[in-house]
């Protein structure tokens, strides 16, 4: 049974379109995350919720939103795709607060914008 | 702020032998953990080893120690016995404890020759 399951694994898309990353996790954690991990690799965070609520917003263009149902679901939502919006996706999730085991992440999405 | 530095963009060791993945941060948190993940080109993330700030020993996980320096503010991963399939970036990063925003360094590409 995976733990962080995030659909499609891949997304290839035209500029302009919308398109929505799903993720799902049953490890009971409260929180729940997005990170974009560019072409060199770098991760950054982009969205953080606690219990269906976001504590995280960090300055990523508001053509980003993300929905969570639920504390088992974060999904993004992106629209007016563009050129630059061309990444891998990861989904994580985390107990809240401290704790050895870190988060545990999706298998990410790869997105390409064409 | 969080700040996680890797110097090491690229790294090459021979097969069996040790490696020491470079990793300092810089934070005003008394309270901290800190965690090493491998990504192999597959694209996953993995889970591999974690210090908190008040640990007093080093931590280690099989082939797996972590060099916490905390006056230095330095988090070295050491692989002992390097095999091909440690080839893989490694990734660096920290999270608070008062909070639940994970940063990441850049990361370091480790190649592992036979």
């Amino acid at each position: 049974d995976t733990a962080v399951s995030q659909t499609p694994k891949y997304l290839v898309t035209q500029m302009g379109n919308d398109k929505s990353i799903k993720c799902e996790q049953n490890l009971g954690h409260d929180t729940m995350y997005w990170y974009k991990q560019d072409s060199k690799k770098f991760l950054k965070i982009m969205f953080s919720y606690n219990n269906k609520e976001l504590i995280i917003n960090e300055t990523v263009p508001n053509r980003f939103s993300p929905k969570s149902p639920d504390k088992a679901h974060l999904n993004l939502h992106i629209n007016s795709l563009e050129l630059g919006d061309s990444a891998v996706y990861f989904c994580a999730s985390s107990l809240p607060r401290q704790g050895p085991s870190g988060y545990t992440f999706g298998s990410g999405t790869r997105l390409t914008v064409v | 702020a969080q700040k996680i530095t890797q110097t090491q963009p690229g790294m090459f060791v021979q097969e069996k032998e040790a490696v020491t993945l470079d990793c300092t941060y810089d934070t005003s948190d008394p309270s901290y953990g800190l965690f090493w993940y491998k990504q192999p080109s597959s694209g996953e993330m993995i889970f591999l080893i974690y210090q908190g700030s008040y640990d007093q020993q080093n931590a280690t996980e099989g082939r797996y120690s972590l060099n916490f320096q905390k006056a230095r503010k330095s988090a070295n991963l050491v692989i002992s016995a390097s095999q091909l399939g440690d080839s893989a970036m490694y990734f660096c990063a920290m999270r608070a404890v008062w909070n639940n925003d994970m940063r990441f360094g850049a990361g370091t590409r480790l190649t592992v020759k036979p």
